[in-house]
């Protein structure tokens, strides 16, 4: 069965600091994968979503990439953050037979 | 992505009611979803529709697939306590993304 893995749940960072969240999804093949941030009390944003390796399109310009190294692993990444970074990281992918996306269990991400 | 105007914005429910939400668009979709999220949690999908005109049921949830292709609704029977969290409708056209309503935040009076 296909599952997805998000890490890590938590993350507190200062302004300015880098950051890197994993995503991995198993059990499928060529997924659509997708980051999704979540301010408190809103709604989902889509921020990359991933059609194949190293394709990678953007829809809100700010100060996260996306990255996908491999098949089945998507990286959300900035080289500085700041404090509106602060948010609720969700990955997802496509289940295409189901048109349906899975969500990870998400990062929560306080920058300080 | 487009619009989605979903309402409530929130709702407080009786233990045992049964309760309705729904999702508007100015766009057409070719799929509408719903999902449901407990607090620290991602979403997880509850309903998918396909065809217009389609009513779907899971448990006590049951959603419609607006005959326009422009609206859907999610209702819930005999509420139990449970069924807090935030209630999301999602719409897909042709392309790979999903637009995202706000959200309905339901919450059970026990």
């Amino acid at each position: 069965s296909q599952t997805i893995h998000q890490w890590p749940a938590t993350l507190v960072q200062p302004v300015g600091s880098p950051l890197s969240l994993e995503c991995t999804v198993e059990g499928t093949s060529n997924p659509n994968l997708y980051w999704y941030r979540q301010a408190a009390g809103r709604g989902l944003q889509l921020l990359f979503y991933s059609v194949g390796i190293g394709q990678i399109s953007s829809e809100v310009p700010q100060n996260l990439s996306a990255s996908r190294p491999q098949d089945r692993q998507f990286i959300l990444s900035s080289k500085k953050l700041l404090l509106s970074d602060s948010g609720f990281y969700l990955c997802a992918w496509e289940d295409r037979e189901h048109y349906g996306y899975t969500f990870g269990s998400g990062t929560r991400l306080t920058v300080v | 992505g487009q619009q989605l105007n979903q309402s409530p914005q929130s709702m407080f429910i009786q233990e045992g009611e049964d309760v309705s939400m729904n999702c508007t668009s100015s766009s057409i979709f070719n799929t509408w979803l719903w999902y449901k999220q407990d607090p620290g949690e991602g979403p997880v999908l509850l309903i998918a529709l396909y065809k217009a005109g389609e009513l779907t049921s899971n448990g006590r949830l049951t959603a419609q697939f607006g005959i326009t292709r422009k609206d859907s609704f999610l209702n819930i029977s005999a509420s139990i306590p449970s069924d807090v969290g935030i209630y999301f409708c999602a719409g897909l056209l042709n392309d790979y993304k999903l637009s995202f309503g706000a959200g309905t935040t339901v919450t059970v009076r026990a």
